[in-house]
C-alpha cells in the first residue's frame, strides 16, 4: 500500500509562499493525491485534488511531476489563518459494490504562521 | 446548515461501558466513513459505508460497529470501551467515486 511522508512541522511568515511536500514512493496507477486542512477542534477541510501535472484553485496549487511519486502543496501569501495541520491523502475513491477504494493519509503537517 | 453532524461533541466513560456517536449528514450523499484521529493526530478510515454495503478496515476490532438506518446516517457503536480507544472520532460524506469528504466537527472520546 502507498504510504505517505510530509515534514512534522513548518514556519513561515505572513505573506510568504509555502510548499508543503508530501513523499509517496509506492502510489499507484489510479491513485488520485488530495490535500486537507485541519484547524483545532474541527474536522479535516478538501483543499485541492490532483492526479498529475498542476492543478490550482482560487486557495492553492498542487504540483505533481511526472513519476508521482511526491507531490507539493503551494500556499501564495499566508496569513496567520492558514496555521493548521494539513495532511495529504492518497488513493482512490469508493465506486461502487466491488470497488472498495483507498484512502491513506499522512501524518499531516503542523503548519505555523507568524505575524 | 451544518452539512454533517455528530453528537456528542464529548464523550467521557468508563472501561467496559458500550457507547454510541451518532453522525448525520444532510448532503445528499451516497457514501459516509468513520475515521480515528489519535494523539498524534494520525487520521486512520475505519469504515465505508455506502448502499448498504459496509467495508471494514481490517485492523478495526469487532467491538466497533457502524449501523446506518438510512442514507443520512451512519452511527458508530463501541462495545467494551478500552483504555486505548480514546481518541477524537470523525464521521465524513462524499458522492460515491468523489474523494472530496466532508468531515464532521468530531467527537472526542475519553475512555477512564
Amino acid at each position: 500500500l502507498a504510504k505517505t511522508t510530509q515534514p512534522i512541522s513548518m514556519d513561515s511568515y505572513e505573506g510568504q509562499e509555502v510548499n508543503i511536500t508530501c513523499s509517496h514512493n509506492n502510489i499507484a496507477t489510479n491513485d488520485y493525491i488530495t490535500w486537507y486542512q485541519q484547524f483545532p477542534s474541527q474536522g479535516p477541510r478538501f483543499i485541492i485534488q490532483g492526479y498529475k501535472t498542476k492543478v490550482t484553485n482560487e486557495v492553492a496549487s498542487l504540483f505533481i511531476p511526472a513519476d508521482r511519486k511526491s507531490s507539493t502543496l503551494s500556499l501564495p501569501r499566508v496569513s496567520l489563518s492558514d496555521t493548521a495541520v494539513y495532511y495529504c491523502l492518497v488513493g482512490y475513491p469508493r465506486s461502487g459494490s466491488g470497488n472498495t477504494g483507498k484512502l491513506i493519509f499522512g501524518q499531516g503537517t503542523t503548519l505555523q504562521v507568524k505575524p | 446548515d451544518t452539512a454533517v453532524s455528530q453528537t456528542p461533541k464529548y464523550l467521557v466513560t468508563q472501561m467496559g461501558n458500550d457507547k454510541s456517536i451518532k453522525c448525520e449528514q444532510n448532503l445528499g450523499h451516497d457514501t459516509m466513513y468513520w475515521y480515528k484521529q489519535d494523539s498524534k493526530k494520525f487520521l486512520k478510515i475505519m469504515f465505508s459505508y455506502n448502499n448498504k454495503e459496509l467495508i471494514i478496515n481490517e485492523t478495526v476490532p469487532n467491538r466497533f460497529s457502524p449501523k446506518s438506518p438510512d442514507k443520512a446516517h451512519l452511527n458508530l457503536h463501541i462495545n467494551s470501551l478500552e483504555l486505548g480507544d480514546s481518541a477524537v472520532y470523525f464521521c465524513a460524506s462524499s458522492q460515491v467515486g468523489i474523494l472530496e469528504q466532508y468531515f464532521g466537527p468530531g467527537t472526542r472520546l475519553t475512555v477512564t
